[in-house]
């Protein structure tokens, strides 16, 4: 099975600091198709998870512009330009290249 | 709008099974896959495995091939979720989500306990 190792796995950030969430892959997550499928979730306190970013880069329409996502093969990065309240959670990174799909154990966004 | 809406809360003894429910509105039901993730208790998710909606046929997690089992009753648009002859470690929250645009829904509390 294809390991995400996600860090830091906590974060204390006030309002208005970037953040960075580093998630690593034990093997190249680009496909057959030619697409990477590495996602980034945000599971806030007592909700289900959210979706915010497909195929390493690409925000879903509702997610805001102060989320992004980059990295390629096994590195990936999902950085936030300025952490706002709404953002404290976890925030997970899971892979849908090979089966069985697999989450990294997630990052702790908390606020200072 | 997109929603995958499912049954509530269950409280069930070791030994015992339980099907829990996942229904979609909003878009085709057989046009995308439906997931299944499993949240033990302060944990991280894992992935189960999924169902094709178009034929019905499921595939599961090396960790879930015994006693899971997931169906559907496409005229419903509703994906289900059973688990048999249930154990402690069971007792976790039970996520489904559909394949592309990752929409989840809002969970279902599964605990064990004689």
């Amino acid at each position: 099975d294809v390991v995400m190792t996600q860090t830091p796995v906590s974060l204390s950030l006030a309002i208005g600091q970037p953040a960075s969430i580093s998630c690593k892959s034990s093997q190249s997550l680009l496909g057959t198709s030619g697409k990477t499928f590495l996602n980034w979730i945000l599971q806030r306190p007592g909700q289900s998870p959210k979706r915010l970013i497909y195929q390493v880069s690409k925000l879903y329409s509702e997610v805001p512009d102060r989320f992004s996502g980059s990295g390629s093969e096994t590195e990936f990065t999902l950085k936030i330009s300025r952490v706002e309240a709404e953002d404290l959670g976890v925030y997970y990174c899971w892979q849908g290249t090979h089966f069985p799909y697999t989450f990294g154990a997630g990052t702790k966004l908390e606020l200072k | 709008q997109i929603q995958l809406v499912q049954s509530g809360p269950e409280l069930k003894k070791p030994g015992e099974s339980v099907k829990i429910s996942c229904k979609a509105s909003g878009y085709t039901f057989t046009d995308y896959a439906m997931n299944w993730v499993k949240q033990a208790p302060g944990n991280g998710l894992k992935w189960m495995g999924w169902i094709n909606t178009q034929t019905g046929k499921p595939t599961y997690a090396d960790d879930f091939k015994q006693r899971f089992v997931f169906s559907l009753e496409t005229s419903a648009s509703t994906a289900y979720l059973q688990i048999n002859n249930l154990n402690i470690e069971d007792t976790a929250t039970y996520f489904c989500t559909r394949s592309g645009s990752g929409y989840w829904g809002q969970g279902v509390m599964v605990t064990v306990s004689s």
